[in-house]
């Protein structure tokens, strides 16, 4: 099982530029999420998915758009990227809300200039 | 607000030995807590989940405890190996807070020196 799997890795972007993050998941999980991890600081969740066609505003939304349109796939598009979001991006995704744990991909660290 | 704070920021302890990491919460109404492992470049992996009535949880080395009362948790690790250097993230969830309930902790950053 590959799980929660995110592209790229590592991405360096001029301000004012756009893209998007990839993130996958082959568990079935209906609840995807974005979260961002800046440095000395706990992650905020920026969109969250409780199933494909249905997406939410986290704490930190602003700057962010995504979409689900398939159970596997929620990608983070960011518009116009700005030094303030320079962060590491983790993708995770759970079977349900409650007690269930998240499983998070490796992570795309990202560098606005 | 709900919050999360972890104690210490930083550890360094030798190869073999124990150690206990502190985690307080303020977040109401308590769902459940959940303790992550963060390996340098990774993304965290779940480590416990314990619920309201639960005061102990083991996973190998690794035993957290939970007091609702004081709202207080702690993460014990026996015998520390090198593979235990990593930070661990304290994590409460919030009762009907859905998939945006969670608060993270800032972590406590984990050295194991040989």
């Amino acid at each position: 099982n590959a799980g929660v799997t995110q592209t790229p890795k590592f991405r360096i972007l001029k301000i004012g530029q756009s893209m998007t993050l990839q993130c996958t998941q082959d568990m079935n999980h209906n609840y995807m999420y974005w979260y961002r991890q800046d440095p000395g600081m706990g992650l905020k969740l920026i969109y969250y998915s409780v199933g494909a066609g249905i997406t939410d505003k986290g704490e930190v939304p602003n700057g962010y758009n995504v979409s689900r349109s398939t159970t596997e796939d929620f990608p983070l598009r960011l518009e116009l990227a700005a030094p303030s979001q320079t962060s590491v991006y983790f993708c995770a995704s759970s079977w349900k809300t409650g007690n269930e744990k998240l499983f998070f991909g490796s992570g795309t660290q990202l560098s606005v200039l | 607000k709900n919050q999360v704070e972890q104690s210490p920021q930083s550890l360094i302890i030798l190869e073999g030995k124990n150690c206990t990491l502190q985690c307080n919460y303020t977040v109401s109404p308590f769902s459940n807590l959940r303790w992550y492992k963060q390996d340098t470049g990774r993304g965290p992996v779940s480590l416990t989940i314990m619920t309201f009535s639960e005061n102990t949880k083991s996973n190998g080395r690794y035993t957290a405890t939970l007091d609702a009362d004081t709202k207080q948790s702690s993460l014990h690790i026996t015998a520390s190996q090198l593979s235990d250097s990593a930070s661990y993230i304290c994590v409460v969830s919030v009762t009907g807070g859905g998939a945006d309930g969670l608060t993270f902790g800032k972590g406590t950053h984990l050295i194991i020196q040989p």
